[in-house]
């Protein structure tokens, strides 16, 4: 079945740097890629769609230039959480899809701690 | 009121037991998914569907497309079911058909 990788898994990382999270599809080729955030005990929130090539489409209330999301290839997508605040801390997950299904295959999430 | 709701929201059964988890869409979908999250947090697919019925091991997967309705069915359950199952609709929006997503099950399978 097709795997989508995740890295890092988890990361802790201090208030104000930056930190990237990469999403990549090992097997197949990705078209598009989704990044979700999951707070505790919630349903995924849908942050932002990237096509590969173009710009990312932000969810209302993303700030985008918060959430850089980068979609360079078909086989990779990169999240940046930039000047990370302690309310940035969450679980992020990305899922990748090819443009000939419905068929979404997930990432095993990055947990993402700011001290 | 959500698009995509489930029930129940927790659910404990003793090993062995079937199962049932019951999920309700209120939109025009292109197919359902059901999927499952384990305590680390990592999602697994377990189907998707846009009629009728998939079996996989112990696990069914119905549709009925008039009723705007899906369940998941476990089959003599054991404590690795445990689990978050979350049925999710492929929405058609634009060119994204975005997930949209219940709020979850929380299984409970003692043994």
């Amino acid at each position: 079945g097709a795997v989508v990788s995740q890295h890092p898994s988890w990361v802790i990382c201090k208030s104000g740097t930056s930190v990237k999270i990469e999403c990549r599809s090992l097997d197949f080729q990705a078209t598009t890629m989704f990044w979700y955030r999951q707070f505790p005990k919630q349903s995924l929130m849908l942050m932002a769609t990237s096509n590969e090539g173009s710009k990312a489409t932000y969810e209302q209330g993303v700030e985008k230039d918060k959430f850089l999301i980068n979609h360079a290839s078909l086989t990779l997508s990169t999240l940046t959480v930039t000047s990370a605040h302690p309310e940035d801390s969450s679980f992020y997950i990305c899922s990748a899809r090819t443009s000939r299904t419905y068929e979404q295959y997930f990432g095993p999430g990055t947990r993402l701690t700011v001290t | 009121k959500n698009e995509v709701e489930q029930s129940p929201q927790n659910l404990t059964a003793q090993e062995g037991e079937f199962i049932t988890i019951n999920c309700s869409y209120s939109v025009g979908i292109s197919a359902l998914h059901w999927l499952q999250q384990h305590p680390g947090g990592g999602i697994v697919s377990l189907f998707m569907l846009s009629s009728g019925k998939k079996k996989h091991g112990r696990l069914i997967a119905t549709i009925n497309i008039q009723e705007k309705h899906s369940s998941l069915h476990i089959t003599a359950s054991h404590p690795r079911d445990s689990a978050v199952y979350i049925c999710a609709a492929t929405v058609p929006s634009g060119s994204a058909r975005q997930l949209t997503f219940g709020s979850g099950t929380q299984l409970t399978v003692l043994p």
